[in-house]
């Protein structure tokens, strides 16, 4: 059973607007959460944290929401730029020296 | 820095041949770990280390062994290679669990 679902495999977005990717995850114990972004025939780099005490967290066009609650977070970048086409996977642990668990990611293209 | 390197890149293998998939970080990183990816299932977790001389199972362990001699490398075994193990594999190391340094991928496929 996933413990991180990403339920939109593929998103599109006009250059220049708000893309919004979603994650839900179901293990309450889950504390810091991640987003990954993976280019075709690279490995994943890093993008944005969050730990549960916060509940944004901005980093230049990317902004990750969390809401312990609904256990569900959100990437939006602003303005989205072709750049930003890649697959995005949603990670999360039960604390910072814990295992990552990532979700089944969702692949964004920004159209020009 | 070379970072997180992986070596090979490409391999192929018969079933039931046994292999193993390098990786080696110059970063000095206690935490590292093995995923695997696989289309429509993300990256799955196989095995963790959080230190030399210490692993841990992941999501998906059966079918591979690691050990982690020196914080450097964390090699990745594959005890009898069976076509459902066809991926790509993806080492990765950071000093916590979190923002971790992934290396390029070996692709594996097991006829």
């Amino acid at each position: 059973d996933q413990q991180v679902k990403q339920n939109s495999p593929s998103l599109s977005v006009q250059e220049g607007r708000i893309s919004i990717l979603n994650c839900d995850y179901t293990n309450s114990m889950f504390d810091y959460f991640l987003w990954y972004k993976k280019y075709p025939a690279e490995g994943p780099t890093f993008l944005i944290s969050i730990s549960s005490i916060k509940d944004k967290n901005e980093d230049g066009r990317f902004t990750v929401f969390l809401n312990k609650s609904a256990k569900h977070l959100s990437l939006h970048i602003v303005p989205s730029q072709p750049g930003d086409s890649a697959v995005y996977f949603c990670a999360a642990s039960e604390t910072s020296y814990d295992k990552v668990i990532f979700g089944p990611g969702t692949s964004l293209s920004v159209i020009p | 820095n070379a970072g997180v390197t992986q070596t090979p890149k490409f391999q192929v293998l018969k079933t039931g041949q046994s292999m193993t998939l390098q990786c080696a970080q110059d970063m000095n990183h206690e935490y590292m770990s093995w995923y695997r990816q696989d289309p429509g299932m993300g990256l799955r977790l196989i095995h963790y280390s959080v230190g030399a001389g210490i692993t841990d199972q992941g999501e998906v362990p059966n079918g591979y062994n690691v050990s982690r001699s020196t914080t450097e490398d964390f090699p990745l075994r594959l005890l009898s290679a069976a076509p459902s193990q066809t991926s790509v594999y993806f080492c990765a190391s950071s000093y916590s669990a979190g923002k971790q340094f992934f290396g390029p991928g070996t692709r594996l496929t097991v006829l």
